[in-house]
């Protein structure tokens, strides 16, 4: 049973670009959150999606912004990349309707904004 | 606004010690707390939880204490073992489920 995966590991940008990240859930998951983790900080929450539509988001500017497919998969994108962006990219997933208590998550992105 | 907070960015202990790792937060209306372990270049993975309405929760060796009145939860690792050093980090959804907050993390080692 596969669990949580994201793609790419490392990714390198400069200001300005444009960067997608991709999340695939748990098997048997349809809600996948996205997290940002600073160095030294402890994950901060950017948005949830659920049934394809964003369901919760939190204090992140519209820079960033997503999108859930039919097979639950997600994609993080970020634009006009700040040096500020340069953090760990956390996906997790959850079974979807209704209050879920446990996340599990991915790997993380490692994206540098130089 | 950080709701969920973690004071000690590091703690050592000799292993076969007690290791407590300690989390305060601010938000009343938080009914369920959970602490996760992150290793190096892996995402937090699950250890245990402590919903409201216990003060207490045992896993093995580990075990999480909830004080409500104080807004404080504390986890307890005995024996600790050289395995256990990781970052672990406290949090809490709101009552939704839909938002977890995260503390800031305390790293652990365990001295062998």
């Amino acid at each position: 049973d596969a669990g949580v995966t994201q793609s790419p590991t490392h990714l390198i940008k400069t200001r300005g670009q444009q960067v997608t990240l991709r999340c695939s859930p748990k098997s048997g998951h349809d809600t996948v959150s996205w997290y940002q983790q600073a160095l030294g900080q402890g994950p901060q929450f950017i948005f949830q999606y659920y049934e394809e539509e964003e369901r919760q988001r939190g204090n992140f500017p519209d820079r960033f912004s997503g999108h859930q497919f039919p097979n639950y998969s997600s994609e993080l994108n970020v634009n006009a990349l700040l040096l500020g962006d340069s953090a760990l990219y956390l996906c997790a997933s959850s079974p979807g309707e209704g209050r879920t208590d446990t996340q599990y998550f991915g790997p993380g992105t490692r994206l540098t904004v130089l | 606004d950080q709701q969920v907070k973690q004071n000690s960015p590091s703690l050592s202990v000799q292993e076969g010690r007690i290791s407590i790792l300690n989390c305060d937060y601010t938000n009343s209306m938080f009914d369920y707390f959970l602490w996760y372990k992150k290793y190096p270049a892996e995402g937090p993975t699950f250890l245990i939880s402590i919903s409201s309405i216990k003060d207490k929760n045992e896993d093995g060796r580990f075990t999480v204490f909830l004080n409500k009145s104080a807004k404080h939860l504390s986890l307890h690792i005995v024996p600790s073992q050289p395995g256990d050093s990781a970052v672990y980090f406290c949090a809490a959804p709101t009552n939704t489920g839909n938002q977890f907050y995260f503390g800031t993390g305390t790293s652990l080692t365990v001295i062998p």
